[in-house]
């Protein structure tokens, strides 16, 4: 199974963009890039997806390399509500079943 | 819609007994994973079921067991607890081919 590669941690300034960055070599074509986000005390939560265009949802971004080897979430304007453990995963969408790889994710704190 | 509710939120056992959780996935999902999440290991996939089916596994002990239901509800259960299965439970309900949507978990707890 694939696995991604994060950071452990990022930190940014409150209103300020942040870009986290995911290596994900071994993706293979049919792989779907996923963000989840943690909060604390709370169940993961679907932040955005992609195949290999960028997308752009009204919760943050998803920049894909041309090669899809590599994958940035973006957040516009960073809040202190956006203080989480951010999780890359990739997903065979072609098999209609997914056994997902969690990596330990990058933890960002949010400075005001 | 409800999301996905588990129950209980929080349960305390000792060494060597069992434990059921249980989760209602949110209405029309049909399949529903489960997950253990501790602060060592992370967040690691336990099994998924689909149309009351097991149909992909990870890798732990046959200890760990589960079951859905005709109406996608599911159990998962832990017979001879070790102190090592403290962890958060998470549930997660999807209509595939779309995404999860995981519930709050359940916090276990063995002494």
């Amino acid at each position: 199974d694939a696995k991604t590669t994060q950071p452990n941690s990022m930190e940014s300034n409150e209103e300020e963009p942040v870009h986290l960055p995911c290596n994900h070599s071994t993706i293979s074509g049919t792989d779907y890039i996923h963000w989840y986000r943690q909060l604390p005390s709370q169940g993961p939560e679907y932040v955005i997806h992609g195949l290999t265009s960028n997308v752009n949802n009204r919760m943050a971004s998803l920049a894909i390399a041309e090669d899809r080897k590599s994958s940035t979430l973006i957040l516009h304007r960073a809040t202190l509500r956006d203080a989480a453990v951010y999780y890359c995963i990739l997903r065979d969408a072609e098999t209609s079943y997914d056994k997902v790889i969690f990596g330990p994710g990058t933890s960002l704190s949010v400075i005001p | 819609k409800a999301g996905v509710t588990q129950t209980p939120r929080y349960l305390i056992k000792t060494r060597g007994q069992q434990v059921t959780l249980s989760c209602s996935p949110i209405s029309g999902h049909r399949s529903v994973s489960w997950y253990q999440q501790t602060p060592g290991q992370g967040l690691q996939f336990l099994f998924e079921y689909f149309s009351e089916t097991q149909r992909n596994k990870g890798n732990f002990p046959g200890r760990f067991s589960g079951r859905q239901f005709s109406n996608s509800r599911s159990e998962m259960n832990v017979s001879t607890l070790e102190l090592g299965d403290s962890a958060l439970y998470l549930c997660a309900s999807k209509d595939p081919p779309y995404e999860q949507y995981f519930g709050p978990g359940t916090r276990l707890t063995v002494t």
